[in-house]
């Protein structure tokens, strides 16, 4: 079964405390892989797309990295303005559906 | 350009009453998605328009929801005969395709049956 979890639940960080988030997946024929941000009471914010392994891509203090099994999304020198619940996606095989992951809350304290 | 849109951003309805949400997507989008999302949890998949058409209605929960799009544009989502369970938001989405096409979201309705 397709499933894509994510680690841990929830991340608290100091102002500047640099940390990584976890998505990992078992799919077959993986075609992308999906980073979003949600704000409380808001949509998810699409942040980027991975779709091979070794790919990378940045924005800002944000860093997404993909291997076969799982994608890392590494935040640099975090701000409070980064605080927000960060979901993973994947787009697998022939299926147009997303699987989503559970989100990771990241809290950064001033 | 404008993001896609949804309407209204709150809505309270009593249980047993019918409730029409829609999205306005954004312009050129063939594809259109909608979720519901319960408090603190995660996306919960609903349907899927590609053009005007819904190649997969399993998402729906019960026979009391249902969805249309028109003009390969605008799309709403009925839940007939409210119950309490339906209380969350509903997010719409679009992208430029289906297939391996990031999705743009709309703020969402809030929707509180009591």
């Amino acid at each position: 079964e397709d499933q894509v979890t994510q680690s841990p639940e929830a991340l608290r960080l100091q102002e500047g405390e640099s940390s990584s988030l976890n998505c990992s997946y078992t799919v077959s024929g993986l075609r992308g892989l999906f980073w979003y941000r949600q704000d409380p009471g808001k949509g998810p914010e699409f942040l980027f797309t991975l779709y091979s392994a070794g790919e990378e891509k940045e924005k800002e203090r944000l860093k997404a990295t993909l291997t076969k099994k799982e994608s890392f999304l590494h935040i640099t020198a975090p701000k409070p303005e980064d605080s927000a619940t960060y979901l993973c996606a994947v787009q697998a095989g022939s299926n147009y559906q997303l699987i989503w992951g559970a989100g990771t809350k990241l809290i950064i304290k001033p | 350009g404008a993001g896609v849109s949804q309407s209204p951003s709150n809505k309270v309805t009593e249980k047993g009453k019918d409730v029409e949400l829609r999205c306005d997507p954004i312009s050129g989008h063939t594809a259109l998605y909608w979720y519901r999302q319960r408090l603190g949890q995660g996306l919960e998949f609903l349907i899927y328009f590609q053009g005007n058409s819904a190649p997969d209605k399993s998402g729906l929960p019960s026979d009391r929801f249902s969805a249309e799009r028109t003009g390969e544009s605008v799309s709403t989502l009925t839940i007939q005969r409210t119950q309490q369970e339906d209380s969350a938001v509903y997010l719409c989405a679009s992208s430029l395709l289906a297939a391996s096409y990031e999705q743009y979201f709309g703020p969402g309705t809030r929707l509180t049956v009591t």
